[in-house]
Order: C-alpha cells, then structure tokens, then sequence
C-alpha cells in the first residue's frame, strides 16, 4: 500500500517570492504522482502529473514538480507567486498494482501575503 | 458538458437520520469515487466503482452504501447518519487505469452536517 506525506501543512510566502511545497511518498512499486488544487469552497483541479518519461513536470498556472526516485519525492515549485495562488494544494499517489486508488496527502494550505 | 455534478450542494441531517447524495458525469467515464474530506486528513475513499452495477470498497466504507445501476451516476447513501459523517464528500471520475488522459475529475462537493 501507498502513503503521501505532506510535511507543511501551512506556508505563507510574499508575493511574487519563489515557492516549494513539499510531497513525499512511499510505495513498493512504481507509482503515478499528481498535484491538485483546491480553492477556497471549491472541487479539486488537477495541477500536474506524472506517470512517465521526464522527471520535471509542468503543469498549468506556472507550476511545476520534479519527480526524484531515489528520494521518493514529488515536490511542487513556482517561481514568482500571485496571490490567486491562495489555495489548498494536494500530492497525491496511485501505484501501477491499484491505480484506479488514488491515496491523498493532507494537504498544504498555501497563503500569499501581499 | 457539465463535467462531475453533486446534489445536493448542502445538507443538514439529524442523528440517524438518512439521505443519498447523487454523482453525475457526463464524460463517459468508467470509474467513479466518493471521498470525504475532513480537515488535516486529506481526502479517503469512501467506495469506488469500475463499471455500471459494480462497486468496491475503499479505505473508510463503515455506514456508507453505494449504487452505480448507470454509467453516468454514482449514488452514495447513509442510511442511519453519525456526527461523526459531518464531512465534505466529493464525487470524481476517470477513464479506466491505462487509458489517458489518467486523471479524477472531481465535482463541487456537498457538505454534510450531522447534528
């Protein structure tokens, strides 16, 4: 079985300040990673994913993640952030046995300071 | 193409109560989920389902059942309703494992208060 570790569960950052949200996993096998989104009182909307080839994923808003084996990470970088950016942000992981399951972190609340 | 819609949006339930909250999607996906979302917990899957009249179980299924008796809807029902039920439920689908684009599109939510 998976499991997602988000070790922040809150960081706020400046405006227009570069930005790393953390995501770790472990599983015994392969595994597709994703980050989603979740502004305030809404669904989930994915951000990026990675199921294969390059290990540096670009997703939609500026974000990006780069996917380290050996360090069993996926974490989640913008390099100038906006204050839309305020959000709720979510790693998640499906291993190639189960990957109808997605197993979710638990969340890092992103906040922009102006 | 509305994409994953929840009904209702809000509901208010007393204890033992029941009520069925419904999924729909129309993007002819095969698989449906229902997560609940509790704060500092992340999302868990509730039941799943691969395929119209099949539904499995997923991490937390204790006082939830599930019907899937058509492809584009996903029906989630507690039947004697706990406090402890009072979450945020979000419906998503997919296409099966394999085929892209492979991602959950999730619905709104529906927010479930149980006094």
């Amino acid at each position: 079985a998976q499991s997602v570790t988000q070790l922040d569960s809150q960081v706020p950052v400046f405006e227009e300040a570069p930005v790393e949200l953390r995501c770790n996993y472990s599983s015994s096998v392969s595994v597709y990673l994703f980050w989603y989104v979740q502004y305030p009182n809404q669904g989930l909307q994915l951000l990026l994913k990675y199921l294969s080839g390059s290990t540096l994923v670009k997703g939609i808003n500026g974000f990006e993640a780069e996917f380290n084996k050996s360090q069993t990470s996926f974490h989640l970088r913008k390099p100038s952030v906006h204050i839309s950016d305020t959000a709720e942000y979510f790693c998640a992981v499906s291993d190639l046995d189960e990957n109808e399951k997605l197993t979710f972190g638990t969340g890092t609340r992103l906040t922009i300071i102006p | 193409n509305a994409g994953v819609t929840q009904t209702p949006k809000f509901r208010v339930l007393k204890t033992g109560q029941s009520m069925t909250l419904l999924c729909a999607q129309d993007m002819n996906h095969e698989y449906m989920y229902w997560y609940r979302q509790d704060p500092g917990m992340g999302l868990r899957l509730i039941h799943y389902s691969v395929g119209e009249g099949t539904t499995a179980k997923g991490e937390v299924p204790d006082g939830y059942n599930v019907s899937r008796l058509k492809k584009q809807n996903f029906l989630l029902g507690l039947e004697s309703a706990a406090p402890s039920q009072t979450s945020v439920y979000f419906c998503a689908s997919s296409y099966p494992p394999g085929q892209l684009p492979y991602e959950q599109y999730f619905g709104p939510g529906t927010r479930l208060t149980v006094t």
